[in-house]
């Protein structure tokens, strides 16, 4: 059965710090990687996507890493921005996702 | 191209009624799942859908609740005598492709079950 961690649980910075969100699974055999967003009381928003062929992916100021064989995802915010404050959640599987509990991120401007 | 759309958006029951939340895919999409946020806790996976066709029910809770994708129309999750354990956002998501491949996938806005 198919765990996802997500450390830290909550986090706080200064606006322009460049930060990592750090995902762990336990099935290696992991076919998708999806890092979402989700604001207060809003629905989910798909940021990245890493298939288990790819090591990385980039969107603007987004990073998304996967090791399979060490069970780990990391998602990389450069210059961050407090308009990036939010749930960040991770997600792995087949055709269905396990999902992490979520990083709650806090930008100060 | 619109999003995942689910309605309605905030449902109140009364313990014992029914709930019938409802989702349409992504244009083109005919892959849906469910998932359920109960509070203080990370999103559950529910249930898979293809139309007409249920691929994976394994999350979904063994009485009560029934998913069904028809070949017309959106797809309906359904929840019989509610309970107020029920209570939760639930989350709709479809996507182009059921497994391999770019199995991205696009979530609607939730519908936000209250029981009282």
């Amino acid at each position: 059965k198919q765990e996802v961690t997500q450390i830290p649980a909550a986090l706080s910075v200064p606006e322009g710090e460049n930060l990592v969100l750090n995902c762990s699974f336990t099935d290696s055999a992991i076919y998708n990687l999806q890092w979402f967003r989700q604001d207060p009381g809003k629905g989910l928003t798909s940021l990245l996507l890493i298939q288990s062929s790819q090591r990385e992916q980039t969107s603007g100021r987004l990073n998304a890493s996967l090791d399979k064989s060490s069970g780990r995802s990391t998602l990389y915010i450069a210059a961050s921005q407090p308009g990036d404050s939010a749930t960040y959640l991770c997600a792995g599987g087949y055709s269905t996702l396990t999902f992490g509990k979520g990083t709650m991120l806090l930008v100060s401007p | 191209n619109a999003g995942v759309m689910q309605n309605p958006r905030h449902l109140v029951r009364r313990r014992g009624q029914e709930a019938r939340l409802r989702c349409s895919p992504m244009k083109g999409h005919s892959h849906v799942y469910w998932y359920r946020q109960l509070p203080e806790e990370g999103l559950k996976f529910m249930v898979y859908l293809q139309k007409e066709n249920i691929i994976d029910e394994s999350g979904m809770p063994k009485e009560r609740f029934s998913a069904e994708f028809p070949k017309e129309g959106p797809s309906i999750l359904r929840i019989q005598q509610v309970v107020r354990g029920d209570s939760a956002a639930y989350f709709c998501a479809s996507s182009p492709l059921g497994d391999r491949g770019r199995n991205e996938q696009f979530f609607g806005p939730g519908t936000r079950l209250t029981v009282l």
